[in-house]
This record gives structure tokens, sequence and C-alpha cells, in this order.
């Protein structure tokens, strides 16, 4: 089946310095990749959505690739904010279903001063 | 835009008792809607998936006897808990997404608490 795995646990960043949270996956058909951010006691909302030409999505400074190679969609920005604090998840939908989306573990990003 | 709202915010049961939930789509068509649970420590597991005009298709460990779930038009869902025990604790997320629309669009969730 289907199955997404990322950093697990807590990332902790000084502020300003580059941030990476991986995601790998697996999957039987050719996936979408998304991340959602979900700040605390709020509903978790799309912050990257892979495309299909291997154009990079960017968002609010964060980008990531879909490497098929490596079944891959990391999560990157280049200096990390104090708002940038929040839980972020990796999932994928596979190509051609419906809205089903298969989450992983999710990564706790702490940001500080 | 599209919004996704869900009702109540937080709930408290005692164990064996039973709680419905309801999601309500804004701005957009939810021709699917998913729900999900997350449980303390854990990721979001789906428990089903409602296409209007289709049946629900239920996720392994979750039973329709348990979470049943009515999805009458294209704006509104609900979700009840039946007989809910302390492993039921949570937050439950509704997932609405229109046909051909890339983005699933998620309510900020429904916490249950089971005494």
């Amino acid at each position: 089946g289907d199955s997404v795995t990322q950093t697990e646990g807590l990332v902790t960043l000084t502020e300003g310095l580059p941030v990476m949270l991986n995601c790998t996956y697996q999957s039987t058909y050719s996936p979408f990749l998304f991340w959602y951010v979900q700040h605390l006691n709020e509903a978790p909302k799309l912050l990257l959505k892979s495309f299909t030409d291997n154009k990079r999505p960017e968002h609010q400074g964060f980008h990531a690739t879909l490497h098929k190679s490596s079944s891959s969609f990391h999560l990157q920005k280049s200096s990390a904010q104090l708002s940038d604090s929040a839980l972020y998840y990796c999932a994928l939908r596979p190509g051609g279903s419906n809205a089903k989306l298969t989450f992983g573990k999710g990564t706790k990003l702490s940001v500080k001063s | 835009g599209a919004l996704v709202y869900q009702y109540p915010r937080r709930t408290i049961c005692k164990s064996g008792t039973s709680m419905r939930m309801e999601c309500q789509a804004v701005g957009f068509q939810a021709t699917s809607v998913a729900w999900y649970r997350q449980s303390p420590q854990k990721t979001f597991e789906l428990i089903a998936l409602s296409t209007v005009n289709s049946a629900i298709k239920y996720e392994q460990n979750f039973t329709q006897e348990k979470f049943p779930i009515s999805h009458p038009n294209l704006s509104f869902s609900s979700m009840t808990v039946l007989n809910a025990y302390l492993e039921d604790r949570g937050l439950y997320l509704c997932g609405a997404r229109e046909r051909g629309a890339y983005e699933q669009y998620f309510g900020p969730g429904t916490r249950l608490t089971v005494l």
C-alpha cells in the first residue's frame, strides 16, 4: 500500500538558518505529493503541492521538488522564521484516484531566536 | 474563498455514549468528504471517504456501525461516533474536495474527549 515517511519528532532551529524536512514515499501509482502545515489549534493548510512537469512549487519561502527517482519530496526554506514554528505533514494522493490522502507522521518544527 | 467549518470544536462525552459532529463546506461544492482522526501521538488516520451519489468507503479498522456518516448534499456531511470509548479520543478532521479539483480543504476539527 501507499506510505509516507518523514523526519520524525521535533526539529529545532535558530531563526535565519535553513530548513529541510525530509519526505519519502512509496506508492503503486505515480502520486501527487503535498505538504500541509498545521499551527496550534488550527486546521491543516496546504503549503505546497507537486506538479507533474517537474516545476518546483514555492509558497511563503518554502519549496519542494518531486524526485521520482528517489521517491522524495523534501521541504526546504533558505531562512527559518519564528512564525514557521508548526507541525508539517507530508501526504500523497495516488494519481487518478479520489480524494484519499495518506499522511506521514508529521514533523514539529520549532524556530527559536 | 473555500472554507470548511466543523461543529462542535470541542466536545466531552461519557464512555459508552454517542457524539455527532458536523462538517460544512462554503464557497465550493464538496463532492467528496474524507473524515480523519488524529489520535494523541499519531498522524491522521482516514476513517472513511464519502462521495455524493456513491457508497461511503470505510478504511480497515473503521466501520459504518461505529462511525455512521451522512453526506446528503454538496455542502454538508456529518459523522457520529457511536458508543465512544477512551480509544476514540482525538481530533476528528473533515477534508472536502470538489470534483476535478486538486486541493482538499480541511476544517479546524472536532476534538473529542471521552470520560
